[in-house]
């Protein structure tokens, strides 16, 4: 089985400052990893992913996401948010040695980017 | 090039009424995915269709569902009937062929948010 956890359900921070948002996971092997964002009133889009290699993986719009094993977590993170970073994160994980492709999201962290 | 899109974008219902959800995905995309999102809660699988076959369908909640996705090209969700619980945001998403390619990333609509009264 896989699970998912984002244990902040919304995380707000000001302009400029640097914006985290946490994500574990649990997987029977390993892991693929993802990170997509939802703005208002529009579908998921895909921000980065994981797959192999290089920890430290860099995605869309400055993010980037830091592949930690150990830890099992898999956090995104942007050095200096902007206002139009406000939005609705979800984390999500593939089995890569499970059969299917289904992936397995956390409940999503809301964030909120003040001025 | 387009994105996968769904239809409607809304829909309220009563309970014990039929929908009928569809979701264009994108093109040369094999793999399409219905998801969707209850209560504001995680976003859960419901099954995977690969061309035509279905590939995974073990989020299915019960045999009110029935997805199809003829020829391999857009997919349809029926709800009937529908209940109270069925009601959220239903996403559809699309992804290229995966064999030998890992991890590929799934590309999703805008949803259907979805009432039923």
């Amino acid at each position: 089985a896989q699970s998912v956890a984002q244990p902040e359900d919304q995380v707000n921070v000001a302009e400029g400052n640097p914006l985290t948002v946490k994500c574990t996971y649990s997987v029977s092997g390993n892991p693929y990893l993802f990170w997509y964002v939802q703005y208002p009133n529009r579908g998921l889009q895909f921000l980065l992913k994981y797959i192999t290699g290089d920890n430290l993986v860099k995605g869309s719009y400055g993010f980037e996401a830091e592949f930690n094993k150990s830890q099992t977590s898999f956090h995104l993170k942007k050095p200096s948010a902007l206002v139009s970073d406000s939005a609705l994160y979800f984390c999500a994980v593939r089995d890569r040695e499970a059969a299917g492709n289904k992936l397995t999201f956390g409940g999503g962290t809301r964030v909120l980017v003040k001025p | 090039e387009a994105g996968v899109t769904q239809f409607p974008s809304h829909s309220v219902i009563e309970k014990g009424q039929t929908v009928t959800l569809r979701c264009d995905p994108i093109s040369g995309h094999d793999n399409l995915y219905w998801y969707r999102r209850v209560m504001g809660k995680e976003i859960k699988f419901l099954l995977h269709f690969v061309k035509e076959s279905k590939q995974d369908e073990s989020g299915m909640p019960n045999n009110r569902f029935l997805a199809e996705r003829t020829g391999g090209t857009y997919s349809t969700l029926k709800v009937q009937p529908a209940e109270l619980e069925d009601s959220g945001v239903y996403f559809c998403a699309s992804s290229l062929r995966t064999s030998g390619v890992p991890g590929n990333e799934q590309f999703f609509g805008p949803g259907t948010r979805l009432t039923v009264l």
